[in-house]
């Protein structure tokens, strides 16, 4: 059983305010993930960390931000939401040493934004 | 960059039917997974393969690593209801730490 959270599950919020998409795991991993998804459609890589004060951007390009000042920790930030940022929004981890099959998911965040 | 194309994009099937769908890419891949996402959830890993040619099999489930590696399949025997939603191969080249998700191949079972 994977011990990795997403809040909030469902967020509904005005253009131009600023949301934070909170992610936590308890599984002491080292590299964590955000992954946006449209609905049905594939999943996209959009940030990722090694550990602790390492955060990468990933293959698609997303005007969020993300931080990793803790290892359990990986939030990412919209400082002015906009309708194109509707979309559901996945965090993973996975630990040092494992491989892919050791990559666990969150239930998700579907934010959408009026 | 990478991309990943799954096929069928929907299969409408009956109870008991058994399903087959594939996923190729333009570039080698040495690591295939498939995953399975119900509505509102993350995905939920069924099949890792990490050898060109390797036949994997997790209950009903079975998944390939094609000899090209540029190639896998998924085939599930004899579908049950549970079995709705939406599937999704995912592949990994070597040193990367990047996964690339296909299109998702959704399975809905007539009644």
């Amino acid at each position: 059983e994977a011990d990795i959270y997403q809040t909030p599950r469902y967020l509904v919020i005005g253009t131009g305010k600023k949301i934070t998409l909170e992610c936590s795991q308890t599984m002491g991993h080292d590299k964590m993930y955000w992954y946006q998804q449209d609905p049905g459609m594939e999943l996209h890589l959009i940030h990722y960390s090694y550990g602790v004060n390492s955060t990468e951007k990933g293959d698609l390009s997303s005007e969020s931000t993300v931080s990793r000042i803790r290892t359990e920790h990986f939030p990412l930030t919209l400082e002015s939401a906009r309708p194109s940022h509707t979309s559901q929004y996945l965090c993973a981890s996975r630990g040092e040493g494992g491989g892919w099959e050791k990559l666990f998911f969150g239930s998700g965040t579907q934010l959408s934004v009026l | 960059g990478q991309q990943l194309n799954q096929s069928p994009q929907s299969m409408f099937i009956q109870e008991g039917e058994d399903v087959s769908m594939n996923c190729t890419s333009s570039s080698i891949f040495n690591t295939w997974l498939w995953y399975k996402q119900d509505p509102g959830e993350g995905p939920v890993l069924l099949i890792a393969l990490y050898k060109a040619g390797e036949l994997t099999s997790n209950g009903r489930l079975t998944a390939q690593f094609g000899i090209t590696r540029k190639d896998s399949f998924l085939n599930i025997s004899a579908s049950i209801p549970s079995d709705v939603g939406i599937y999704f191969c995912a592949g990994s080249s070597n040193g990367n730490e990047k996964l690339t998700f296909g299109t998702g191949t959704r399975l809905t079972i007539i009644p």
